[in-house]
């Protein structure tokens, strides 16, 4: 099967400007996830989405951050205006449940300048 | 809350060395237990999982044990490879609401 596609694989940008991300799980999968990995450290969750509703985004930036997933397939997490603190990899992963196993993504290494 | 903590890294080792690394965790529950592995470039892929205390997870030639009683759930491979050099992740899921909390990662170099 497909994995978790994302796309841009690497984005710079420089600070104050906006980026967005874009990911598609694996077919059938009704949750989803985006987390930011700083270098160096685990992946912290930003946001889970179960089919288009939100689960759980208490750890999203909320005033810079934004992420939807209308269709309950794919998604987009927004950053506007980015911040220096916001280069980190950006990894999507997917599951059948919330007690599934995780799916990851490639991720997308952001870059701030 | 529920927390990991895994050794620190990098650990450097030759071909065909034996592996530990050393997972311990804290719950107030009974959570399940997961190594992740992230090779340079790539997102994380799930290694292998353990659910309940006494299960052994294996998979590549690598090996966990839920430890209850020590809270630990250390990775074991008898004889590494230069392509086992990644990044190793230690999880656990919060069987509330199955969220994954991470460890720190662990850095493993092996040389030829």
């Amino acid at each position: 099967e497909a994995g978790v596609a994302q796309s841009p694989r690497y984005k710079i940008i420089e600070k104050r400007q906006s980026v967005a991300f874009w990911c598609n799980p694996i077919s059938g999968h009704a949750t989803l996830y985006w987390y930011q990995q700083i270098l160096g450290q685990g992946p912290k969750l930003l946001i889970q989405f179960q089919n288009n509703g939100v689960v759980d985004d208490s750890q999203l930036p909320k005033d810079r951050f934004s992420a939807e997933r209308l269709k309950g397939v794919d998604s987009t997490l927004k950053i506007q205006p980015a911040k220096l603190e916001d280069s980190a990899v950006y990894l999507c992963a997917s599951s059948h449940g919330t007690d599934q196993p995780q799916h990851f993504g490639d991720g997308t290494r952001l870059s701030i300048l | 809350g529920d927390s990991v903590t895994q050794m620190e890294g990098p650990v450097t080792l030759s071909e065909e060395a034996f592996l530990t690394i050393n997972c311990t965790y804290t719950a107030t529950g009974y959570p399940s237990l997961f190594w992740y592995v992230q090779y340079p470039g790539e997102g994380l892929q799930l290694l292998l999982k353990a659910t309940k205390a006494d299960d052994k997870g294996s998979n590549k030639g690598f090996e966990a044990t839920y430890r209850k009683e020590t809270t630990s759930f250390h990775l074991e491979k008898g004889s590494v490879q230069v392509s086992d050099s990644a990044v190793y992740f230690c999880a656990l899921s919060d069987r509330g609401n199955y969220q994954l909390i991470w460890g720190a990662g662990t850095k493993l170099i092996i040389k030829p």
